[in-house]
């Protein structure tokens, strides 16, 4: 299973475009990336998935350099709603399992 | 995600009692799963099933056990419950016609262990 790594927290201000970036160096061909937001006693939410290049949605987008062992997710514009746990997540559907890590906690300012 | 429900959400209970979580599902997905989440950790996975014939341990199955009484419903169960199981459980689905697996979460269930 692909393991990942990503910052434990971030701090931003309203209005920045934040980036969080998370490694997976052992990646499967198979894999995908995706990436999941968490609010304080809530489930996870799926935000933007992606197997190569960029993808981009109404939330998100998702860069995924060519060599995949790493991506990154692009929040643009925050606002203070954007405050949560980001969990970058990597597998394929054939997989006994895909494993959440502690994710990225962001916390936007004022 | 309304269409994952899950029963109770909140559940104040005793160590020794046994305890029944319950999932219900209408998004028609093969497969469910059963996590748990501690203050400032991950999300851990205790049970997974992939159809209704299919159960297979997860990460920290030990002082649980699972039952999937149909396609939509899955229960995890607590059969002494201890005060370190006190957590935030969650369940999951995925559609397995999807390469992609995109889980989708219940509310959760609070669960404290006295």
């Amino acid at each position: 299973l692909a393991k990942t790594t990503q910052p434990i927290s971030m701090d931003s201000y309203e209005g920045q475009e934040v980036n969080i970036t998370c490694s997976h160096n052992n990646i499967a061909t198979n894999d995908y990336i995706t990436w999941y937001q968490q609010f304080p006693s809530q489930g996870p939410r799926f935000i933007i998935q992606g197997y190569k290049t960029k993808v981009t949605n109404e939330v998100a987008s998702l860069f995924i350099p060519a060599d995949r062992k790493s991506s990154t997710l692009s929040l643009p514009r925050v606002s203070l709603s954007d405050t949560a746990v980001y969990y970058c997540l990597v597998g394929y559907y054939r997989d006994d399992k895909i494993i959440f890590g502690k994710g990225t906690r962001l916390h936007i300012l004022p | 995600d309304a269409d994952v429900t899950q029963t109770p959400r909140n559940r104040i209970t005793k160590t020794g009692k046994r305890i029944m979580l319950e999932c219900s599902q209408t998004k028609g997905h093969d497969r469910m799963y059963w996590y748990r989440q501690d203050p400032g950790l991950g999300l851990r996975l205790i049970y997974y099933s992939f159809d209704v014939k299919d159960i297979n341990k997860g990460e920290i199955s030990d002082g649980y056990s699972v039952s999937r009484q149909a396609q939509a419903k899955f229960s995890l169960s607590l059969e002494s419950a201890i005060p370190n199981q006190t957590a935030l459980y969650f369940c999951a689905t995925s559609d397995l016609g999807t390469v992609s697996d995109t889980q989708y979460f219940g509310p959760g269930t609070r669960l404290t262990v006295l």
